[in-house]
């Protein structure tokens, strides 16, 4: 158990529709960071939160938003589903940024778009 | 230059054999390089990391060996075991950057 929650574990909508993904961080950790991952695919880096403020953004499209909360808990926001969007995505945390320090990943959210 | 190239994409190797991972990259400037690994259903867990200033980095049965004039490093597993099935990345930072990850590869250890 890595300490980091998401919900929800499964998530089936249709395309059009906008889903909520919630992720608490492990005790302590101030960075979180999002992550797509596709069928037999590598990590996409979507987006990092530091203690409340957006660090660093990676592929993360218009219709995709995050944010870090004051008591360090972080949603991500997708919109206007389509069936590309369906993958499993990964709420990750640290104590600060990704250098030098283990990033531990929760167990990811599939969402299923149809 | 920001990118990391890991090889081969997909791996099988014999029970008690060695499986050997490689990446490449160009950004001199990074000086990070941990190793991910992944089980199926489940998010990547930290396996081993190395900074530049060591040629090699062992834990167990797992050594990342690090070139740095080749701006290469591999991870090889040795005695290679059926729980050891997993997909593996390797990924690469700076305190300036983000961490680049490598696309991945899928090892397979057969009994």
């Amino acid at each position: 158990d890595s300490g980091v929650t998401q919900t929800p574990k499964h998530l089936i909508t249709a395309t059009g529709q906008r889903v909520t993904l919630r992720c608490s961080p492990r005790s302590g950790d101030l960075s979180v960071y999002w992550y797509q991952q596709s069928l037999d695919q590598g990590l996409q880096f979507l987006i990092q939160y530091y203690n409340g403020e957006e660090r660093a953004k990676g592929n993360i499209l218009e219709r995709f938003s995050a944010q870090q909360f004051p008591d360090l808990h972080s949603e991500l926001n997708l919109s206007s589903l389509e069936l590309g969007d369906s993958a499993l995505y990964f709420c990750a945390s640290s104590v600060e940024g990704a250098y030098g320090n283990t990033i531990y990943f929760g167990e990811g959210s599939w969402l299923t778009v149809v | 230059q920001q990118q990391v190239k890991q090889s081969p994409q997909s791996l099988i190797v014999q029970k008690g054999g060695i499986s050997i991972i490689n990446c490449a990259y160009e950004n001199t400037a990074f000086d990070y390089f941990p190793w991910y690994q992944q089980f199926p259903g489940k998010g990547p867990a930290l396996l081993i990391a190395i900074r530049p200033d060591v040629s090699e980095k062992k834990e167990g049965r797992f050594t990342i060996s690090f070139n740095k004039s080749a701006k290469q490093f591999s991870l090889h597993i040795m005695d290679s075991q059926p729980g050891d099935s997993a997909t593996y990345f390797c990924s690469a930072s700076n305190s300036n950057y983000q961490l680049i990850w490598g696309a991945g590869t899928k090892l397979i250890i057969k009994p």
